[in-house]
């Protein structure tokens, strides 16, 4: 499976916009870019998916590069609800392949 | 719509001791997965099935780690025997199938502690 680069940790404030940025550069022409979170305790939830068009959907939007060698998750105003690991993925096939993902954390 | 149930929540046992683990997952769901997510770590698949067949166990422990779905619905992962280093939590996911754009699923997962 292609290799995803994340930050390992970012941090926001309350209702103010987050921007995650996920690289993958090998990513090959029919990956699709998943993203999950995981609130503490908790399993994964997904969050968003897309191939090569920008997605939104009630929890987030994904920007994704021209080149598709990068993405970016963007939480338009984020809540304390919001902090958790958020993992970027790149689905082949079935399997997801989980990377460390970037740790959010949110200030009030 | 109920969600992807597991049970138990949390296990403590003994090195060399057994334990299973049950997963429901979502009503109409032909894929089931589990995963193995250590402390810190991404969780990892351990193994996928499609209806009742597997399709990916690559990465199960085979001489310790059984699964199986025998009717395409519920399922069961068993550790037999159990070490330290399966101290973990075992999550279970499902999707409506295999293919890349489909989203999974996941559970509350099972906290098992081996000491």
């Amino acid at each position: 499976d292609a290799k995803t680069t994340q930050p390992n940790s970012m941090e926001s404030n309350e209702e103010e916009p987050v921007h995650l940025p996920c690289n993958h550069s090998t990513i090959s022409g029919t990956d699709y870019i998943h993203w999950y979170r995981q609130l503490p305790s908790q399993g994964p939830e997904y969050v968003i998916h897309g191939l090569t068009s920008n997605v939104n959907n009630r929890m987030a939007s994904l920007a994704i590069a021209e080149d598709r060698k990068s993405s970016t998750l963007i939480l338009h105003r984020a809540t304390l609800r919001d902090a958790a690991v958020y993992y970027c993925i790149l689905k082949s096939g079935s399997r997801l392949t989980f990377g460390e993902g970037t740790q959010l954390t949110v200030n009030p | 719509e109920a969600g992807v149930a597991q049970s138990p929540r949390y296990k403590i046992i003994e090195k060399r001791q057994s334990v299973a683990f049950w997963c429901n997952p979502i009503s109409g769901h032909a894929t089931l997965y589990w995963y193995q997510q250590i402390l810190g770590q991404g969780p990892k698949l351990l193994i996928q099935f499609q209806n009742n067949g597997v399709v990916d166990d690559s990465q199960l422990p085979k001489d310790r780690f059984s699964a199986e779905r025998l009717k395409g619905v519920d399922s069961t992962l068993k550790i037999q025997p159990a070490k330290l280093e399966d101290s973990a939590v075992y999550l279970c996911a499902s999707s409506v199938g295999t293919a890349r754009g489909y989203e999974q699923y996941f559970g509350p997962g099972t906290r098992l502690t081996v000491t």
